[in-house]
C-alpha cells in the first residue's frame, strides 16, 4: 500500500478485557515495529520483527503484551487483561531492510482507552 | 543504556522567528540521529537525519540539523518560522547495530500568526 495503514483508529474497552490491534506495513518492507505513545512517557519502543528473524520483545512492558507478524506481513499487537495504564496510542512502523539507515515510516496509530 | 534529552517542552514563537529545538543523546557508540514531527491530527513523519558525513543536515520544508559530537548534540533550526510548522517535534538516536529508534519526551512548537 501507499503507507502503514493500522486498525481500528480508536479502541475503547473495559478494565480486563483482551485487545488486538493490527498493522498493515508498506509492502515489500521486511522489518516492523510497535511503539507506544503516551502521556509523560512519550514514544516507548514494544517489539521489533525483522523477515524470519525471533522478534526482539526488549520492549514489551509486561507478560500480558504479545504480538506476532503472519507471513512477514500484517502485525497483530495483543494486550491482555487490559489495565488503564495501557491507555496510550500504538504506533506501528516500518523499513524496507531493518538497517540503521532504513526509514521508519509511521501508520497513524490506534487510540486505546481503557475504561 | 541509550537516551535522548529534548530541552523544551514547550516552544511558543511569533511567525517569521527563527527556532532552535536542543537535542542531546546519551550512547556510547556509533549514532543515527533523527528528527520526526507530528503535525496535529497527522502521523510521525521523518524531518531529516544523519547518519555520517557532513555534519549539517537539511530536511524538508527548511529544517536543518547540526551534530556536534563533542556535545552529544543534534540540535534542529529553522530561520524563519511559519504558522504550519505549529506541531510536535520529537527527536531519536538509533544505534549504529540497533534497530529500535530510542526517542525524546518531544518538544511541542506552536507558532502564532
Amino acid at each position: 500500500g501507499a503507507g502503514v495503514s493500522q486498525s481500528p483508529s480508536n479502541k475503547v474497552t473495559e478494565k480486563g478485557k483482551d485487545v488486538e490491534l493490527r498493522c498493515d506495513p508498506i509492502s515489500g518492507h521486511t522489518a516492523l515495529y510497535w511503539y507506544r505513545q503516551s502521556l509523560g512517557q512519550g514514544l516507548e519502543f514494544l517489539i521489533y520483527f525483522q523477515g524470519n528473524s525471533a522478534p526482539d520483545k526488549s520492549g514489551l512492558p509486561s507478560d500480558r503484551f504479545s504480538a506476532e507478524r503472519t507471513g512477514g506481513s500484517v502485525s497483530t499487537l495483543t494486550i491482555q487483561r487490559t489495565q488503564q495504564e495501557d491507555s496510550a496510542v500504538y504506533l506501528c512502523a516500518s523499513s524496507l531492510g531493518g538497517r540503521a539507515a532504513d526509514t521508519q515510516y509511521f501508520g497513524p496509530g490506534t487510540r486505546l482507552t481503557v475504561l | 543504556a541509550q537516551s535522548v534529552s529534548q530541552h523544551n517542552h514547550h516552544v511558543i514563537l511569533s511567525e517569521a522567528a527563527s527556532l532552535e529545538l536542543g537535542c542531546n543523546y546519551s550512547y556510547g557508540g556509533t549514532v543515527n540521529l533523527f528528527w520526526y514531527v507530528q503535525y496535529p491530527g497527522q502521523h510521525l513523519q521523518l524531518l531529516l537525519k544523519y547518519f555520517s558525513g557532513d555534519p549539517l543536515v537539511k530536511g524538508i520544508k527548511g529544517f536543518e540539523a547540526e551534530f556536534i559530537k563533542s556535545k552529544f548534540s543534534f540540535n534542529l533550526r529553522k530561520p524563519s518560522v511559519q504558522w504550519s510548522d505549529t506541531a510536535e517535534y520529537f527527536c531519536a538516536v538509533m544505534g549504529q547495530a540497533g534497530t529500535a529508534l530510542i526517542f525524546g519526551k518531544g518538544t511541542t512548537l506552536s507558532v502564532s500568526s
